[in-house]
């Protein structure tokens, strides 16, 4: 049963602390986005790649967050420094270009709560 | 640019009654339409779509939603709700060159027993 694997799904850090969070897409897709919701803001989008390359990333705080696809089967989101106001839960989405569009298959979350 | 309204924020249903969850939606150019569903402590999943066609679609879980392109909406219906259908639903678009999607804020789905 294909799905997008999301790791940790919990994390508790300090403020300052750098966070990684992974994502493994599910295989052959080509279009990843890195989305985060919130209860005041509902779900924004941080970062969309299509084929390994980053598309948009106007969602994303620049000075402290990051997104990388190293490879097909791994994408990556890093906070340094970590902050209070960026305690939310984190997904991770995966899908495909052409008929398929818009059809995504998101991840179980990566819950972050910085103190 | 498109935008997505979801004009409830809440809708508290008895069990086994219909529902409607209303979405409008403006956009300059034809779109595609969504419904994902959140279930409590999970990610979103797709529960229907619009691509073209038949203005009324079919999903999962006995939903359907019908797309009217006068009234530029695309509200989700289910004739009768179980308890497990408690959960959040979110209506979103896209262009037909874009592969984005354009979010609503989400209906939260309420059952009462």
């Amino acid at each position: 049963d294909a799905r997008v694997t999301q790791t940790p799904r919990h994390k508790v850090t300090e403020m300052g602390q750098e966070v990684t969070m992974r994502c493994q897409p599910i295989l052959g897709h080509n279009t990843v986005f890195w989305y985060r919701q919130t209860m005041m803001q509902g779900l924004e989008l941080l970062a969309y790649f299509r084929n390994r390359a980053p598309l948009d990333d106007s969602g994303m705080p620049k000075d402290r967050f990051s997104a990388e696809m190293p490879d097909a089967t791994l994408a990556t989101l890093k906070i340094q420094p970590s902050e209070p106001r960026d305690s939310a839960v984190y997904f991770c989405a995966s899908g495909l270009t052409g008929g398929k569009a818009g059809e995504l298959f998101f991840g179980e979350g990566s819950r972050l709560t910085v103190l | 640019a498109q935008s997505v309204t979801q004009l409830d924020s809440q809708v508290p249903v008895f069990e086994e009654a219909p529902v409607e969850l209303r979405c409008n939606y403006s956009s300059s150019v034809s779109v595609y339409l969504f419904w994902y569903v959140q279930y409590p402590n999970q990610g979103l999943q797709l529960l229907l779509k619009y691509l073209s066609g038949s203005t009324l679609v079919k999903g999962i879980n006995g939903f359907e939603a019908e797309f009217n392109k006068s009234q530029t909406s695309f509200h989700l219906r289910k004739p009768s709700v179980h308890i497990s259908d408690t959960a959040e639903y979110f209506c979103a678009v896209s262009d037909r060159s874009n592969y984005q999607l354009i979010w609503g804020a989400g209906t939260k789905l309420i059952i009462k027993p």
